[in-house]
Order: C-alpha cells, then sequence, then structure tokens
C-alpha cells in the first residue's frame, strides 16, 4: 500500500506570496491532519479533516488554512507569507475519526523557505 | 490531554534494549498513551499505544503503571538505526501533541 504523498518536497517563497501545498492519503484514509515542524517550536498541530470537514484547529492565525476533496486528497494554503513560516509542513493520514484518528501516519512532508 | 514529561536525551548501546520513561501524572481515565518517533528529515512514525494494559508490537513494547502516571517503551534490541526522537502523547482527543520528546542516541 503506497503511503502518504505531499507536494512539492522543497518550496522556495518570497515574503508576501501565498503557497498551497497537497497531500495526498492512504488509500482508505479518510482523516488527514497537518503539522508545523520548526527548530524552535517543535511539532505543532494545524488542523484535522475528515470527510471534507474541519474537525479540530490549532492556534494558528487566519492565514493558515486547508480543505479536504471528496477524494480525502487534503491541500493546505498559507497566504501572505512571513519569514517565519518557514518550516516542514507534516502531513498526517488516519483510517478513522476519534482516538483510532490518533495512530497516524505521516507523509515525508514538504520544506517551505520564505525569504 | 495530559502533559507529558520526558528527558531530553538518552544513549544507548546497540543490541541493548533501550528503556525510555515518559510522565504523564495527570492523565484522565479515557486518555491513551501514544508513541511515535521522528527519525531525522523524516515524517514522524506511529509506534504503538496502549490504555492500561501493556502493549507489544513487531517494533516495541509499552509498559504502563497501575496507576497509569507513566509509561515505558522499550526497543528490545536497539539498532544504529532507531537514533530518533522519541514522542510519547497522552490523548483522549482528536489532537496529536507533540512535545520536545526524548533524542535516543544508540552507539556501536
Amino acid at each position: 500500500k503506497a503511503g502518504v504523498t505531499q507536494t512539492p518536497r522543497y518550496l522556495i517563497k518570497t515574503r508576501g506570496q501565498q503557497v498551497t501545498l497537497s497531500c495526498s492519503p492512504i488509500s482508505g484514509h479518510r482523516s488527514v491532519s497537518w503539522y508545523q515542524q520548526t527548530p524552535g517550536q517543535g511539532l505543532q498541530f494545524l488542523f484535522e479533516y475528515f470527510s471534507e470537514t474541519q474537525r479540530n484547529k490549532g492556534n494558528f492565525p487566519g492565514r493558515f488554512s486547508g480543505r479536504q476533496f471528496s477524494n480525502s486528497r487534503s491541500e493546505m494554503n498559507v497566504s501572505t507569507l512571513e519569514l517565519g513560516d518557514s518550516a516542514l509542513y507534516l502531513c498526517a493520514s488516519s483510517g478513522a475519526p476519534g482516538l483510532a484518528a490518533l495512530e497516524q501516519y505521516f507523509g515525508p512532508g514538504t520544506r517551505l523557505t520564505v525569504t | 490531554d495530559a502533559k507529558t514529561t520526558q528527558p531530553p536525551s538518552m544513549d544507548c548501546a546497540e543490541g541493548r534494549a533501550a528503556n525510555l520513561p515518559c510522565n504523564h501524572s495527570t492523565i484522565s481515565g479515557n486518555e491513551y498513551v501514544y508513541w511515535y518517533r521522528q527519525i531525522h528529515s523524516q515524517g514522524p512514525q506511529y509506534i504503538i499505544h496502549g490504555l492500561k494494559n501493556n502493549e507489544t508490537n513487531e517494533m516495541a513494547s509499552l509498559i504502563i503503571t497501575e496507576d497509569r502516571k507513566s509509561s515505558t517503551l522499550i526497543l528490545p534490541h536497539a539498532t544504529l538505526r532507531d537514533t530518533a526522537v522519541y514522542y510519547c502523547i497522552a490523548t483522549g482527543g482528536f489532537k496529536t501533541i507533540f512535545g520536545a520528546g526524548t533524542r535516543l542516541f544508540v552507539k556501536a
């Protein structure tokens, strides 16, 4: 079974621009979560989607948004990029909501650099 | 979600058992203990989880104390490839909140 895939793997953007990252979950998985990882803050939860609905959200500004499509693929968007948005963005999928969603399978991440 | 406390780093000799402790003294009755690890430059990898019984799978064993206030992840025969950051999470909800974890160094 193929794992979680994320595209692109690396991205360089300029301050003020916007970016869209894509995540394809494991086949059959309907829950997708997004995380931001930086050396200073560690792994931080952004949001979780299940069946095209956002179920949980972390403490990030409204510039960070996401969506999930009917095929469970998910995108996250960051508008008006700031230097502090430079990070590894990780997507994780799970086969079910609730506690089972905590058994997550992570993709390799997208490394975003904002200059 | 209960707060967890882990030592920042640990060393282990290759071939020996690695015992990674986690304190979750405020855990509530419906919260599970989950363990993940992250090898450098990769996404975190699920290892194991449990509620109150000890659990074992092909990767590791999880020992939870009877009062559930702490747990230990055991890698029975650590290899160099087990060098990673190990995260202990106590949660009953839908979020996975990662702390700083324990950086395990397996040495030859």
